[in-house]
């Protein structure tokens, strides 16, 4: 089983300020995607295909890395962006995702 | 649009089974897979496993072997998870979502809203 650690667990950031996530796989993958959960909800499609955005999802976010190393970077933070962003593989089977990191506003 | 409408919340004694729906629309039900992740409070996602109802096959996490069965009517464009000899563990919100090709990578691209079960006597 491919096991994903994201990083940080718990971050905040300041309006304005740039803000990476980080995904980490105990093996290599071919590409990642991402989600975005807002309390209460279900998941959202964020970023497939390691860097390609989902729709709706504004430019400030990207997504890159390759092999065992994933990232999610927000440019610039903004009140709206607040929720637990998890990394998902599906290179593998079991499909696993990261515990997620939470992004809090300061 | 694409819409995957869950049932409503369970609350099921120990030892009992479960049976959660999620009712496609806005697309070829038997075109597509149906994944089914669980949530803990406060927890991750884990993922149980997908079928495909256009022909019924099925992928499980081991993990979920003998407890989670995915079932799929074409009639009702509904899919199934019943979850048997249930145990607190199984509290949890289930969530359905739709698997596709995008970009030439794969997605699970539109989820219900999830379905509570609350395991207790």
């Amino acid at each position: 089983e491919i096991v994903l650690t994201q990083s940080p667990t718990t971050m905040a950031a300041s309006p304005g300020e740039k803000v990476t996530l980080n995904c980490l796989a105990s093996s290599s993958v071919s590409y990642m995607n991402w989600y975005q959960q807002k309390s209460g909800a279900s998941p959202k499609l964020w970023i497939y295909g390691t860097s390609n955005l989902a729709s709706g999802v504004p430019n400030r976010f990207s997504g890159s890395g390759s092999g065992t190393s994933y990232s999610l970077t927000i440019s610039s933070m903004e009140a709206e962006d607040v929720a637990t962003y998890y990394c998902l593989q599906l290179s593998s089977y079991p499909l696993t995702f990261g515990s997620g990191t939470k992004l809090e506003i300061k | 649009q694409v819409q995957l409408q869950q049932s409503g919340a369970e609350l099921v004694k120990p030892g009992s089974s479960v049976k959660i729906s999620c009712k496609a629309s806005g697309y070829t039900f038997t075109s597509y897979d149906m994944h089914w992740i669980k949530q803990q409070p406060g927890n991750g996602l884990e993922w149980i496993g997908w079928i495909y109802p256009g022909n019924g096959n099925t992928k499980y996490n081991q993990k979920f072997n003998g407890k989670a069965t995915l079932t799929a009517d074409k009639s009702s464009s509904t899919a199934y998870m019943q979850l048997s000899s249930l145990t607190s563990e199984d509290s949890a919100v289930y969530f359905c979502a739709r698997g596709t090709i995008a970009a030439g990578d794969y997605v699970m691209d539109a989820w219900g809203q999830g379905a509570s079960v609350t395991v207790s006597s």
